[in-house]
């Protein structure tokens, strides 16, 4: 069965440190992926995502993400964080023919100043 | 351009009742789906619609129901409210082409007491 796995459950940072939030996925074929950010009480925002071409993708708010076929994995990464980047960051699988979503369990980011 | 949106935003049910969360999306996309969000699990598909008068169960459909009548609006509803259902469920919806980003409305916390 498909499934997306989020090994790490809280991470805190430094503002201005470097940042990179860990996603693997047991799927079949290549899948569709994706990243979004939750702030708190709000939405989720699309923040990149993969489906072919360059395995390293640009998304919003400085954020990239690098697909490694090999390792099964799409890690999210940004240079230099900011405090407002505080949320819970969610890695996502599209399958199937009805673009239905897989979610990891999430990566809750605290920032510290 | 609104988007999706959700109501309530919040609401209280006790065991037994019933209720019916509303979604509304005015990008006049094909798919829309119903997912629910329970602490430190992700978000999990309950429902979803590839257009007007079709929809099929996902991961956990079980206490839920329902409908779409029209493009625009995706009603999901509680028969018979338990403690378990005590979630925020998140109303998205996409254009229907695989991979395409989900937009997401800002969700409806439920406490079922």
């Amino acid at each position: 069965a498909q499934s997306v796995t989020q090994p790490d459950i809280h991470i805190t940072v430094s503002e201005g440190a470097s940042l990179e939030l860990r996603c693997n996925y047991s799927y079949g074929a290549t899948p569709y992926l994706f990243w979004y950010v939750q702030s708190p009480g709000q939405g989720l925002q699309l923040l990149l995502k993969y489906f072919s071409g360059d395995t390293l993708v640009q998304g919003i708010k400085g954020f990239e993400a690098e697909f490694k076929r090999s390792q099964s994995s799409f890690n999210l990464r940004k240079p230099s964080v900011h405090w407002s980047d505080a949320a819970e960051y969610f890695c996502a699988v599209s399958f199937g023919g009805y673009n239905k979503l897989i979610f990891g369990a999430g990566t809750r980011l605290a920032v510290h100043p | 351009n609104a988007g999706v949106t959700q109501t309530p935003k919040f609401r209280i049910l006790k065991i037994g009742q019933s209720m019916t969360l509303q979604c509304t999306q005015d990008m006049n996309h094909n798919y829309m789906y119903w997912y629910r969000q329970d602490p430190g699990m992700g978000l999990k598909l309950i429902y979803y619609s590839v257009g007007a008068g079709i929809t099929d169960k996902g991961e956990v459909p079980n206490g839920y129901n329902v409908s779409r009548s029209t493009t625009e609006d995706f009603p999901l509803r509680l028969e018979l409210a338990a403690p378990s259902q005590t979630s925020v469920y998140f109303c998205a919806s996409t254009q229907g082409l695989q991979g395409e980003t989900q937009y997401f409305g800002p969700g409806t916390r439920l406490l079922v007491l």
